[in-house]
């Protein structure tokens, strides 16, 4: 069973603080990984497609890094701001799953003022 | 620049009810997809339409069924409604022309649905 874990589930950080946060996936027959921002009320929207080890994206304040070998990513947020309060996707697709992509459960964070 | 439309936004049913929640989009993408999101899990697909005239079983598809109308429409029937199947659910499409890893989904609203 290929399963997506993120962590930590939750999380609450002050305004202007930097935050970080983590996704594991099965390091075999990586194909690419998604990271989506949902916030309340809201469709889920793609932040980054990585689908290289190594591979480093980055969108305003939000960055993301990509380790295949060792099935991890980790999504930076720095200098949180309220308007960065959201629920953090991550999903892992797998070669030959044609577009399938597992989704693990969020992490939700909550940036107060 | 509406994307993918769902509806409806809200539904309550009695166990044995039957229902279709409607999805359509408007960028002219090929596969569309219908997941569920139940608290403490990720979002789990139950069925998906690669093209326009087929369909195929995700994660969970038990006591659904779906119909892929036309390019825009993809529709998700449940047909005599579970209390299991009280979920929040989510129709996104994808352009998938060549299947690559770069394909990014694009999520409706949601629909928030209670099964008494």
């Amino acid at each position: 069973i290929l399963n997506v874990e993120q962590s930590p589930q939750s999380l609450h950080v002050q305004e202007g603080d930097s935050t970080n946060f983590t996704c594991s996936f099965p390091s075999s027959n990586f194909y690419a990984l998604h990271w989506y921002r949902w916030e309340t009320a809201k469709s889920p929207e793609a932040l980054f497609v990585m689908t290289l080890n190594g591979d480093e994206k980055k969108k305003g304040r939000i960055s993301a890094t990509l380790n295949t070998k060792e099935g991890y990513s980790y999504l930076y947020i720095k200098g949180s701001q309220p308007e960065d309060s959201a629920t953090y996707l991550c999903a892992f697709k797998i070669s030959g799953g044609y577009n399938k992509l597992i989704f693990g459960a969020g992490t939700r964070l909550a940036v107060h003022p | 620049n509406a994307g993918v439309t769902q509806t409806p936004k809200f539904q309550v049913l009695k166990t044995g009810q039957s229902m279709t929640l409607q999805c359509a989009q408007d960028m002219n993408h090929n596969s569309m997809y219908w997941y569920r999101q139940d608290p403490g899990m990720g979002l789990r697909l139950i069925y998906y339409s690669a093209s326009e005239g087929t369909t195929d079983k995700g994660e969970v598809p038990n006591g659904y069924n779906v119909s892929r109308l036309n390019k825009r429409e993809f529709s998700l029937r449940l047909e005599s409604a579970a209390p299991s199947q009280t979920s929040v659910y989510f129709c996104a499409s994808s352009e998938v022309v060549t299947g690559g890893p770069n394909e990014k989904l694009f999520f409706g609203s949601g629909t928030q649905l209670s099964v008494l």
